[in-house]
């Protein structure tokens, strides 16, 4: 069956420090992949998205991700993390409608 | 910019009202809206698919006398939870298939909506 997995679901990070927040599908063609987040009380805001293309997807707030057909796998990067990041990731298959479970960031000072 | 928006962003109301959610899509026609819930600290759930001018399917589980459920044109679709109970307070968050202009077919996800009942 068709899935996206977020093997992790709770991270906790200093600020400043790089995070990495992996994501990977189960499809058999090239998915349209999207990394939402969601603050505590709010609606999901679009990051990045992957359609085709170049691998490498700049995102909003200095995230990117780069999809990589090997692995699966389309995880989310930021070289350098501020405590408003702090929040939940979803990694979204958009085109069969596959939502990941969610990783939860903590960023601590 | 936002392509998908929703109206009310917020909502309370009292147990037995029902209230009506909307969703419409910007600068596109949405052929297909989807209607999920989030329940705290998890991934939202799907709980129907509308298309245009057609009767919704819900998930199993979802009940439709319920969560009523009006695609009425190509950019707007409401959400009328009937007869709310506490239970139902939740954060409804809709999306909408459709093509923006130079783009794929995709989906893209309103805001959502967070509907507390007293």
């Amino acid at each position: 069956a068709q899935s996206v997995t977020q093997p992790d679901i709770h991270i906790t990070v200093s600020e400043g420090a790089s995070l990495e927040l992996r994501c990977n599908y189960s499809y058999g063609a090239t998915p349209y992949l999207f990394w939402y987040v969601q603050s505590p009380g709010q609606g999901l805001q679009l990051l990045l998205k992957y359609f085709s293309g170049d691998t490498l997807v700049q995102g909003i707030k200095g995230f990117e991700a780069e999809f990589k057909r090997s692995q699966s796998s389309f995880n989310l990067r930021k070289p350098s993390v501020h405590w408003s990041d702090a929040a939940e990731y979803f990694c979204v298959n958009t085109d069969k409608l596959i939502f990941g479970t969610g990783t939860r960031l903590q960023v601590f000072p | 910019g936002a392509v998908v928006s929703q109206h009310p962003s917020r909502v309370i109301c009292k147990s037995g009202t029902s209230v009506k959610i909307e969703c419409r899509s910007l600068d596109f026609q949405a052929t297909t809206m989807f209607w999920y819930r989030q329940f705290p600290k998890q991934s939202l759930m799907l709980m129907a698919t509308s298309n245009e001018g057609s009767k919704a399917t819900y998930e199993q589980g979802v009940e439709k006398d319920k969560f009523l459920i009006n695609h009425a044109s190509l950019t707007l679709s409401t959400l009328t939870v009937t007869s709310a109970h506490p239970e139902d307070s939740s954060f409804y968050i809709c999306s909408a298939r459709g093509r923006l202009a130079g783009a794929v077919d995709t989906q893209y996800f309103g805001p959502g909506t967070r509907l507390t009942v007293l």
